[in-house]
């Protein structure tokens, strides 16, 4: 089956960027997304990429996608306190039965 | 925006117990998920619907059934909880539309005694 892997944890100083990792084994998915998950709550979409694309940029996010590489990735400017959650990257072909990777905690410090 | 309620936010069970959990969309979804989230092991799907009296096994569908008699209510059911059932719980909808992904609800949080 699919294999999505993250980093489990990433800590940053408040105003610097982060950058979330996402590697993928199953190159056949047509769209590639972003949740977050802010703590006592569900996932929340924050943005996708289809596969024939290789950035999309949505105020302070970047999504990069490397095909050739199976590597997908989440850049947040300006990292900010509020940005503190949990991010999953999730793959699918259509919007049945997305598969998530095992989430990335950001911490963001002062 | 579609919402996706979930009736409990914390649960706490005896070892054997039968347990519901209840999830309600209030939008016309045909798809309708649940998953149980652990640390480091990510969001791992029990079941899944596509439409009413409609039912798919999931990853880990063992020690779980699933129960959908309207489209907006898709229950799901512990038949005797055990204490590896303790977990977060979270539904989900789609609309089928690409792109939109998955709505979630908050989240049941199930602990097993």
């Amino acid at each position: 089956g699919e294999d999505v892997e993250q980093s489990l944890f990433l800590s940053v100083r408040e105003g610097d960027s982060s950058v979330i990792n996402c590697t993928y084994t199953d190159s056949s998915s047509t769209y590639l997304y972003w949740y977050k998950q802010e703590p006592g709550a569900g996932l929340q979409l924050l943005t996708y990429i289809f596969s024939n694309m290789d950035m999309k940029q949505d105020q302070r996010l970047t999504v990069l996608l490397n095909k050739k590489d199976k590597h997908l990735s989440l850049r947040i400017a300006d990292t900010q306190t509020g940005d503190s959650a949990i991010y999953f990257c999730a793959l699918g072909r259509n919007t049945d039965k997305l598969i998530f990777g095992t989430g990335t905690r950001l911490q963001v410090f002062p | 925006d579609v919402k996706v309620t979930q009736s409990s936010r914390y649960l706490v069970k005896r070892t054997g117990e039968k347990v519901f959990l209840e999830c309600v969309q209030d939008m016309d979804h045909e798809n309708m998920f649940w998953y149980r989230q652990d640390p480091g092991l990510g969001l791992r799907l029990i079941y899944f619907s596509y439409d009413v009296k409609m039912k798919e096994k999931g990853d880990i569908p063992e020690g779980y059934s699933v129960s959908r008699e309207k489209k907006e209510r898709f229950s799901l059911i512990l038949e005797s909880a055990s204490t590896n059932q303790t977990s977060m719980y979270l539904c989900a909808t789609a609309s089928g539309l690409l792109g939109h992904g998955y709505t979630f609800g908050s989240g049941t949080r199930l602990t097993v005694v």
